[in-house]
């Protein structure tokens, strides 16, 4: 398959127990955050998704937690499986802007590994 | 089965010619974006597109060029001057306006020979 990140930092967990993934942004401007997750091969697949009027969302089994005054951002995943195991990207963006496209910018990316 | 695709999956170029990846979507989204990914990195934008016949250099334009006649595609052509082509290539689409999350495609990946 496709090597997306062949030096990225690793998280392992078991299977069963929560992970945690965290990423740091850069502009205290941006207002919408998102998590991807990327397979081996493939594209980028939207899991959640956060703005800054928010400090906390929740997905299915995937919770953002968002601390705007260290510009810090973090993707939980409860009771994490096998088909968790990917690369997972932070990507923080200034939207609001009608009739514009916003401009993503992506971190480097962790690689979640999970073991039986 | 709607969605973003790209064609070819893998795709192999000689030195000194020039390539083009398709992207085609039919979720009705005014915008989309190239961008190309390398091992240990995250992805680097190179062009995108807000609007038919309209669209903006990303931060990695050189050596790359892109139309956009139609809404629904948007062809990234790699050209000889791109001196380090061999990648994975993205292609996102996107609403406009508000919140506007972006959805990839599955990628190419393009070998240099």
């Amino acid at each position: 398959g496709e090597s997306v990140g062949l030096h990225l930092p690793t998280l392992s967990v078991q299977e069963g127990d929560n992970s945690i993934i965290n990423c740091a942004y850069s502009n205290s401007a941006s207002d919408y955050f998102i998590w991807y997750k990327q397979e081996s091969g493939k594209g980028p697949q939207f899991i959640i998704d956060i703005r800054s009027n928010m400090d906390k969302r929740q997905g299915q089994r995937v919770t953002v937690l968002l601390n705007k005054t260290v510009k810090h951002l973090s993707l939980q995943i409860a009771a994490t499986q096998p088909g968790d195991s990917a690369v997972y990207f932070c990507a923080e963006a200034l939207n609001g802007m009608i009739r514009t496209a916003s401009k993503l910018t992506f971190g480097t990316g962790t690689r979640l590994q999970v073991t039986l | 089965d709607g969605g973003i695709t790209q064609s070819p999956k893998y795709l192999f170029r000689k030195e000194g010619q020039n390539v083009t990846l398709s992207c085609e979507q039919n979720l009705n989204h005014d915008a989309m974006y190239w961008y190309r990914q390398d091992p240990g990195q995250g992805l680097r934008l190179i062009y995108y597109s807000q609007i038919v016949n309209d669209f903006q250099k990303g931060d990695i334009a050189e050596g790359y060029s892109v139309s956009r006649e139609k809404k629904e595609s948007f062809p990234l052509t790699v050209t000889s001057a791109q001196k380090n082509p061999t990648a994975f290539y993205l292609c996102a689409s996107a609403r406009t306006g508000g919140v506007n999350t972006q959805y990839f495609g599955p990628g190419t990946r393009l070998t240099v020979l």
